[in-house]
C-alpha cells in the first residue's frame, strides 16, 4: 500500500537557518503530494502541494519538488524564523484535490531559537 | 480556509464508558468528512470517511461497531467510541472537505481511557 516516510525529529535550527525536511513515498500509480504543518494548539494546515512530477510548490517561503525518479519531496526553506516552528507533515493523496483518502508520515518537528 | 472545530479538545473517561467527539464545520457546507486518530510519534491514521446522509467508510482494520459515526448534516458529524478501553487512548483528529477541495482539519481531541 501507500506510504510515507519522512526524517524524524525534533529538527532544531538558529534562526534564518536553511531548513530541510526529507520526505520520501511509495505509491501506486501518480499521487499527490503534500506539505502539511501543525502550530502549538491548531488544525493541520496545507502549506504546498504539487500534482504532477516535477512540480513545484511552494508557500510563505517554503518550497517542495515533485522528484518520481527519486520518489522524493523534500521541504525547504531559505532562511526559517522563529514563527516557523511547529510540526510539519508529508502526505499523499491518488487524487489532485485533497478531500480524498491522505497517507501521512510521522510528522517532523522544527524548533527554530533566536 | 475553513474553520473547524472540536469538541471536547480532551477527555478523560473509565474504561467501559463511551465517549462522543463531535466535529464542526463553522463556515463550510462539508459534504465530506473524515476521522483520523493518530498515536505518539506516529503518524496519523484514517479511520473512516463519511459523506453527509450516507453511512460512513471505514478502513481495514477499523472496528465500525465501536467507532460510531454520525454525518448528520454539512456541518456536523460525531464520533462516539463505545465501551472505551485504555487501548483507545489516543488523539482524534477530524478533517472536512468538499469534493476535490482541500481538506480542513480540526484541532484535535485527546482521549485518555482509564
Amino acid at each position: 500500500g501507500d506510504s510515507v516516510t519522512q526524517m524524524e525529529g525534533p529538527v532544531t535550527l538558529s534562526e534564518e537557518a536553511f531548513l530541510t525536511i526529507n520526505c520520501t513515498y511509495t505509491a501506486t500509480g501518480y499521487p499527490s503530494l503534500f506539505w502539511y504543518v501543525q502550530y502549538p494548539g491548531e488544525g493541520l494546515q496545507l502549506l504546498l502541494k504539487a500534482t504532477k512530477a516535477d512540480d513545484k510548490g511552494s508557500n510563505k517561503g517554503f518550497e517542495a519538488t515533485y522528484r518520481k525518479e527519486t520518489t522524493s519531496f523534500h521541504l525547504e526553506k531559505g532562511s526559517v524564523q522563529v514563527s516557523d516552528s511547529a510540526v510539519y507533515f508529508c502526505a499523499l493523496s491518488d487524487s489532485a484535490g485533497t478531500a480524498s483518502k491522505l497517507t501521512f508520515g510521522t510528522g517532523t518537528r522544527l524548533q527554530v531559537t533566536l | 480556509g475553513a474553520v473547524v472545530s472540536q469538541h471536547p479538545s480532551r477527555v478523560i473517561c473509565k474504561s467501559g464508558t463511551s465517549v462522543k467527539i463531535e466535529c464542526r464545520s463553522l463556515d463550510f457546507q462539508a459534504t465530506t468528512m473524515f476521522w483520523y486518530r493518530q498515536f505518539p510519534k506516529q503518524s496519523l491514521m484514517l479511520m473512516a470517511t463519511s459523506n453527509e446522509g450516507s453511512k460512513a467508510t471505514y478502513e481495514q482494520g477499523v472496528e465500525k461497531d465501536k467507532f460510531l459515526i454520525n454525518h448528520a448534516s454539512l456541518t456536523l458529524s460525531t464520533l462516539t467510541v463505545t465501551s472505551a478501553h485504555p487501548e483507545d487512548s489516543s488523539f482524534y483528529i477530524c478533517s472536512v472537505g468538499r469534493g476535490g477541495e482541500t481538506q480542513y482539519f480540526g484541532p484535535g481531541t485527546r482521549l485518555l481511557v482509564l
